[in-house]
C-alpha cells in the first residue's frame, strides 16, 4: 500500500521568506502525487499535481514542487511566503483511486 | 477549475435526529464522489465511496447504517448521519473525481449533535 509522510507538522517562516514543505511518498510504480491546502474552516483547494509529466509542477500561488524519483520526496516550495500563505498543506497520492493524505503541515507567516 | 458544493455549510441539532447533508457538482459530472470526516487539528478521513447508479462502499470501521449515502445524479451526492449524537459531531468534507485523475472538495459541512 502506498503512503504519503509529511516532515513537520509545524513550519514557521518570516513573510518574504522562503517556504518548503516536506512530503515523502512510498509507492512501487509511478504516482500520482498532489498537495492540497486547507484554510480555517474550509474544504480543500488544489495546488497542483505531478502525473508523471515535467518533473518540476507549477501551482497557483505561486508555488510549485518538484517530483524526485531517487529522494521519493514530493516538496512544496514558493521563494517569497505571504502572511495569506498561513494555512494548513495536506500532500496525498493517489491510490486506487483514492487519495491517501499525509498527516498535514500547518505553515505560520510571521510579519 | 471544477466546483462543487455542500449544503448546509453548518448545522446543529439535537442528539437522535438525522441530518442530511447535499454534495453537488456545479460544472461537471462526476459518477464517483467521496465523503470524508475530518477532526480538529487532523487530516481527512476517507468514510466512503459513493458510485452514481450504485450501492456506495465504505471504509472499514464506518457504519454505514449509521452514515447513509445516494448518490441519485452525476451531480449529486447525500450523506444522511442517522441518529446522530454528539460523538459524530464533526467537519464532514464531499470530494468530487474527475477524468483528470483529480479529486474537488467542497467546502465542508460542520455538524454539532447536541
Amino acid at each position: 500500500a502506498q503512503s504519503v509522510t509529511q516532515l513537520g507538522s509545524h513550519v514557521s517562516v518570516s513573510e518574504g521568506a522562503l517556504v518548503l514543505l516536506r512530503c515523502n511518498y512510498s509507492s512501487s510504480v509511478p504516482p500520482y502525487l498532489f498537495w492540497y491546502v486547507q484554510y480555517p474552516n474550509q474544504g480543500l483547494q488544489l495546488l497542483l499535481k505531478y502525473t508523471s509529466a515535467a518533473t518540476l509542477v507549477k501551482g497557483i500561488n505561486g508555488f510549485e514542487a518538484e517530483f524526485k524519483k531517487s529522494e521519493t520526496s514530493f516538496h512544496l516550495t514558493k521563494p517569497s511566503a505571504h502572511m495569506s500563505d498561513a494555512a494548513e498543506y495536506f500532500c496525498a497520492v493517489l491510490q486506487g483511486g483514492k487519495l491517501i493524505f499525509g498527516q498535514g503541515t500547518e505553515l505560520s507567516v510571521k510579519p | 477549475g471544477a466546483v462543487v458544493s455542500q449544503h448546509p455549510s453548518w448545522v446543529i441539532c439535537k442528539s437522535g435526529t438525522s441530518v442530511k447533508i447535499e454534495c453537488r457538482s456545479l460544472d461537471f459530472q462526476a459518477t464517483t464522489m467521496f465523503w470524508y470526516r475530518q477532526f480538529p487539528k487532523q487530516s481527512l478521513m476517507l468514510m466512503a465511496t459513493s458510485n452514481e447508479g450504485s450501492k456506495a462502499t465504505y471504509e472499514q470501521g464506518v457504519e454505514k447504517d449509521k452514515f447513509l449515502i445516494n448518490h441519485a445524479s452525476l451531480t449529486l451526492s447525500t450523506l444522511t448521519v442517522t441518529s446522530a449524537h454528539p460523538e459524530d459531531s464533526s467537519f464532514y468534507i464531499c470530494s468530487a473525481f474527475t477524468y483528470q485523475e483529480t479529486q474537488y472538495f467542497g467546502p465542508g459541512t460542520r455538524l454539532l449533535v447536541l
